[in-house]
């Protein structure tokens, strides 16, 4: 049971790019979620989807795409790289049931650099 | 909407004194509260929750929370700092029924001295 799972782990892009954070679970779970963690900022939430096919927007969406094609994935999309992007992102899965009581499992994070 | 404020990004205590890091919520209604800790280079871990069934919650690692209604308050601590307790904690709030994503707060960074 590998939990949840980001790749890559790190990555430099330069401005204008695009490029797709892969997140995947292996716990069934129905709600799978984005963050981006910066300075003295805590987690912001990009997108947030709680099953196969539906998916929301978060506080901070502007600049990212993501679809939910099965539970076990939910891939975040830079759509053309900027460097306030530049972040570490976060993916977290839990049951979709009453989602805010849910503890969230949170994979280690990609950490992105825009130059 | 519900919100969380963290006083103090960084906080600091000797190994052995008490460990006491502060968060606050704003919620319409009566809410769910966690507490969250992350060590360096790692994703976020559960340490506690409060549900309701008892205001003051034990979590993990000697850590415990006690929800205050009236002060609008879930602080966390902990009566003997750890080395290992060096780590950035994060309080969060989802409102109930908690149909709703988490609202984390900023952070407090806890350094421990030896």
């Amino acid at each position: 049971n590998a939990g949840v799972t980001q790749t890559p782990k790190f990555q430099v892009l330069k401005t204008g790019q695009s490029m797709t954070l892969q997140c995947a679970q292996d716990m069934n779970h129905e709600y799978m979620s984005w963050y981006r963690q910066d300075p003295g900022m805590g987690l912001r939430l990009i997108h947030y989807s709680v099953g196969a096919g539906i998916t929301d927007q978060g506080e901070v969406p502007n600049g990212y795409n993501v679809s939910r094609s099965t539970t076990e994935d939910f891939p975040l999309r830079l759509l053309s790289a900027a460097p306030s992007q530049t972040s570490v992102y976060f993916c977290a899965s839990s049951y979709s049931r009453e989602v805010g009581n849910q503890p969230q499992h949170f994979g280690d994070g990609t950490r992105l650099s825009i130059l | 909407a519900q919100s969380v404020t963290q006083l103090g990004s960084h906080v600091s205590v000797s190994e052995g004194a008490l460990v006491l890091l502060r968060c606050n919520y704003s919620s319409s209604v009566p809410p769910y509260l966690f507490w969250y800790v992350q060590y360096p280079n790692q994703g976020l871990q559960l340490l506690l929750k409060y549900t309701s069934a008892a205001t003051l919650v034990k979590g993990i690692n000697g850590f415990e929370a006690e929800f205050k209604k009236s002060e609008t308050s879930f602080h966390l601590t902990k009566p003997s700092a750890h080395m290992s307790d060096a780590a950035e904690y994060f309080c969060a709030v989802s409102d109930r029924p908690g149909n709703t994503p988490l609202v984390f707060g900023k952070g407090t960074r806890l350094s421990v001295i030896a």
